[in-house]
């Protein structure tokens, strides 16, 4: 069964701290890993990853895939109050799966 | 505009009242997927299509029908609400003939069900 682990589930830094969020997966036929973030709405699409160790970069985020370790990370640098949100890692093989997301809350 | 749009955005009901909450793309997509969205249980999924008359059952499809009899619509379909079936609603669709697709998720259906 595909399957998709975030970790940590839940998180709490101060503004201009950097973090790194995580995210497993076990998936038959991968073909790419994508991330989301989601305040009081729709999910919003970050990132897309589908070649190992070519890093993804918008503005302070930034993601990397590793297809031989499964598994991504997305990092935020010199975080804002604005980044809080929960954001989701989901792995498309036949079908989207999602991980359960990580709560990042960003104190002024 | 590439866009999914669903309807309606907000809807309360009564138990029993068959409902049908509605979605379209206009970006061809072959791909279509409902979740729903509870707090603390993240984005699960109710059904899915891989492309017209093919729909297949996602993680939570108990008390849920979909059809997609055209590639654009894929409705969600609720015959006899219950009260557990409250819940924020999120349609998506994505290309599958590029294997690189992401997925496009609409706004979002808030239903109540009392």
């Amino acid at each position: 069964e595909d399957k998709v682990v975030q970790s940590p589930l839940s998180l709490v830094v101060h503004e201009g701290d950097t973090v790194t969020l995580n995210c497993s997966y076990e998936v038959t036929n991968f073909r790419s890993l994508l991330w989301y973030k989601q305040e009081k709405k729709a999910p919003t699409f970050l990132f897309m990853l589908t070649s190992s160790g070519i890093e993804k970069k918008s503005g302070r985020l930034s993601s990397i895939l590793d297809k031989k370790e499964l598994f991504s990370i997305l990092n935020i640098t010199a975080t804002q109050t604005g980044d809080s949100a929960v954001y989701l890692c989901a792995v498309r093989g036949q079908n989207f799966v999602f991980g359960p997301g990580t709560r990042l809350s960003v104190l002024p | 505009e590439a866009q999914v749009t669903q309807n309606p955005r907000y809807l309360i009901t009564v138990t029993g009242k068959k409902l049908t909450v509605t979605c379209s793309q206009n970006m061809n997509h072959e791909y279509m997927s409902w979740y729903r969205q509870d707090p603390g249980l993240g984005l699960r999924q109710i059904y899915y299509s891989m492309n017209v008359e093919v729909t297949d059952k996602g993680d939570v499809p108990e008390g849920y029908k979909v059809s997609r009899k055209e590639k654009r619509n894929f409705p969600l379909i609720l015959e006899s609400p219950s009260p557990n079936q409250t819940s924020l609603y999120f349609c998506a669709s994505s290309s599958f003939s590029v294997n690189t697709g992401e997925l496009f998720f609409g706004e979002g259906s808030r239903l109540t069900v009392l």
